[in-house]
């Protein structure tokens, strides 16, 4: 069992759509990190969080330590949306541990 | 004003040949690191670097060498190259250690064949 965990793997969404993406690790972590990676393939960090909410636009990630679960919402979803999204547990000594990845396309 | 810049983009090269990818950050982070995404898109921790020394080494073959000759360099040689190498392999920097936002380069794409 992959130690960060992520669901669901595709989502198809209509454009506007509240859309939510879970996330639970099963290790110790510094903070959590949300990534967005772009069919070109670059990939930009969206989050990192180690407690609470954090809010970018309409990019919403919460994070439960104790259940050691976090999710990133995206309200009014956009075709723009469209991505892979990805979760990171970061370690102690600075490096990620990734998730496999939710493959996001929104519809116009 | 390229962050993290990785060169080259792509790198298409024979079985046995020798490579490099080079990695520059001009955000004067302390920690570069090296990470591999295979043919199924999933990214796996290979090295990390702070002040140009050695913290992670993960379970990689001993054909591929990371050179840090100073804290805004990392670069990644591999020799013998064979088929399973073929990846895209990504730089990212850090602050430090920890709990710090990451900046990833743009990523190598290489192909052995």
């Amino acid at each position: 069992k992959n130690e960060v965990e992520q669901s669901p793997q595709n989502l198809t969404a209509q454009e506007g759509e509240f859309i939510t993406i879970n996330c639970s690790y099963s290790v110790g972590i510094s903070a959590l990190h949300w990534l967005q990676q772009h069919p070109g393939g670059g990939i930009v960090s969206l989050f990192m969080l180690s407690s609470g909410k954090k809010k970018h636009g309409r990019l919403i990630a919460t994070i439960n330590i104790q259940e050691k679960h976090s999710s990133l919402h995206i309200t009014a979803s956009h075709p723009r949306d469209s991505a892979v999204y990805i979760c990171a547990a970061g370690g102690s000594q600075g490096n990620l541990i990734f998730g496999k990845g939710t493959k996001l396309s929104v519809k116009p | 004003d390229t962050a993290v810049s990785q060169t080259p983009k792509y790198l298409v090269t024979q079985m046995g040949n020798d490579k490099s990818i080079k990695c520059e950050q001009n955000l004067g982070h302390d920690t570069m690191y090296w990470y591999k995404q295979d043919s199924k898109k999933f990214l796996k921790i290979m090295f990390s670097y702070n002040n140009k020394e050695l913290i992670i080494n993960e379970t990689v073959p001993n054909r591929f060498s990371p050179k840090s000759p100073d804290k805004a360099h990392l670069n990644l040689h591999i020799n013998s190259l064979e088929l399973g190498d073929s990846a895209v392999y990504f730089c990212a920097s850090s602050q430090d250690t920890g709990p710090w936002g990451y900046t990833f380069g743009s990523g190598t794409r290489l192909t052995v064949v």
